[in-house]
């Protein structure tokens, strides 16, 4: 299976924290996308990052790429009740470019 | 305003039905997914389609059909063969499902989803 990790399943913070997702994947991977869910929503694109790019951001969003250990990192910096929310990794594996596989999720909770 | 619909919003079906779930863009376009989620869980892939008037089975195909006979449309019929139909379906789309410049797939928008219930 070309199924991933995320860690983890839950993740319960206070406002003004940092908030970090961990996402694991066991082949080699052509792009790595972050995504969020809001309860009984649809999924909102957040971050893409390349395999030969090792970092990107986007607002309060840092996401992270180590290839050599196939796995992925997304930090929210000063977190925010409005960041409640699952957020999902999704891998394009090599050779398999015609669709994104995703994880099971990292459900967060911002606490006022 | 440019986007992706889904309808109904809820959907309920009674065992033996088959149902239809509406899915229509005016993003042009050319790619669009069909995904199941489970409760607490991540994105299966249903059915995909790369172009009109082709679509290709993703990893949970059974029970399930499609048609892409227009570029902005790809319904989903939940067919009476799916015998755990209960799910929140998602609809998708993107610019291609071939790899981009980015290399890998383009980023995908999805619609608001619509939740299947069986009586």
């Amino acid at each position: 299976s070309q199924q991933g990790e995320e860690d983890p399943q839950a993740l319960s913070i206070q406002e003004g924290e940092n908030a970090t997702m961990n996402c694991s994947y066991k082949t080699s991977i052509n792009n790595l996308q972050w995504y969020r869910q809001n309860s009984g929503r649809g999924l909102v694109h957040l971050i893409l990052i390349r395999s030969n790019e090792r970092e990107k951001h986007s607002g309060r969003l840092r996401v992270t790429l180590d290839t050599s250990k196939k796995s992925s990192s997304l930090l929210i910096t000063a977190s925010r009740a409005a960041d409640t929310a699952s957020y999902f990794c999704a891998r394009t594996y090599s050779g398999s470019a015609r669709q994104l596989t995703f994880g099971s999720g990292t459900q967060l909770t911002v606490l006022p | 305003d440019g986007g992706i619909t889904q309808s109904p919003k809820y959907l309920f079906r009674k065992e033996g039905q088959n149902v239809t779930l509406s899915c229509e863009q005016n993003l042009n376009h050319d790619a669009m997914y069909w995904y199941r989620q489970d409760p607490g869980q991540g994105l299966r892939l249903i059915y995909y389609s790369q172009i009109v008037n082709d679509f290709q089975k993703g990893d949970i195909a059974e029970g399930y059909s499609v048609s892409r006979e227009k570029k902005e449309s790809f319904p989903l019929t939940v067919t009476s063969a799916q015998k755990n139909p209960t799910a929140f379906y998602l609809c998708a789309s993107s610019k291609s499902a071939n790899t981009g410049t980015s290399g890998g797939a383009y980023e995908q928008f999805f619609g608001p989803g619509t939740r299947l219930t069986v009586l």
